[in-house]
């Protein structure tokens, strides 16, 4: 089980908005560590795709959006294409009394209908 | 070109030793935070070990003990030496580099990953 929560999977139309959610806790995101997010096309490696809970690499479209409040995090996809079906995570950093680590949530399947 | 390339990857017996290098080019890997990250087949991302600038190293818990990492400088590469190999170790390990300034764990840059499959 992840310390990060999000959807298994979300489905849109094409030029559609959908939102992937990152839940956390009060040991990661509500205890204020940046949530990054990162799109994993099939077959390759992951790419960063929002830094800072809602910063975006050089390259990455502007229909890509991140946000934040208290302990969880989102991203939205505005204008959905169909390039954008890939695995997305979210992560983030986990600081408790059992320890420090770089956590990920478990993934989210977008699907192009 | 920034990138990393890793290498070692393979078929290892359980209880098994392998090491997977990832070699850098276009920066230097001991003016970062470097980290391996692994995926199972067909699940999501694990992150294993991390390496800072200054030289401290952390694990996860599920290899705390097996496994180390480090670097050599004059290669400008980072290696994993896996140790007492288990079956649930299986996966693509990918190299990862902490690189935004004003932020800290974004992996900027991935390598193209390592499969590594602990099987008898």
């Amino acid at each position: 089980q992840s310390v990060l929560t999000q959807p298994p999977s979300v489905s849109g139309a094409p030029g559609q908005r959908v939102t992937i959610s990152c839940t956390g806790s009060s040991s990661n995101i509500g205890a204020g560590y940046d949530v990054h997010w990162y799109q994993q096309l099939p077959g390759t490696a992951p790419k960063l795709l929002i830094y800072g809970n809602s910063n975006r690499p050089s390259g990455v479209p502007d229909r890509f959006s991140g946000s934040k409040s208290g302990t969880s995090a989102s991203l939205a996809i505005t204008g959905l294409q169909a390039e954008d079906e890939a695995d997305y995570y979210c992560q983030s950093y986990d600081s408790s009394l059992s320890g420090s680590r770089v956590v990920f949530g478990g993934g989210t399947k977008l699907t192009v209908l | 070109e920034v990138q990393l390339v890793e290498t070692g990857g393979g078929l290892i017996q359980p209880g098994g030793s392998l090491r997977l290098s990832c070699a850098a080019s276009g920066f230097t890997v001991s003016s970062n935070y470097m980290s391996w990250v692994r995926q199972a087949p067909g699940k999501g991302l694990e992150w294993v070990s991390v390496i800072y600038s200054g030289g401290s190293t952390y694990y996860a818990d599920s290899v705390k003990g097996r496994f180390t990492i480090s670097r050599d400088n004059s290669k400008n590469t980072l290696y994993l030496q896996m140790n007492s190999l288990r079956a649930e170790d299986t996966a693509v390990y990918y190299c990862a580099r902490d690189g935004i300034t004003g932020t800290t764990w974004a992996f900027d840059i991935w390598g193209q990953g390592t499969m590594v499959t602990v099987s008898s």
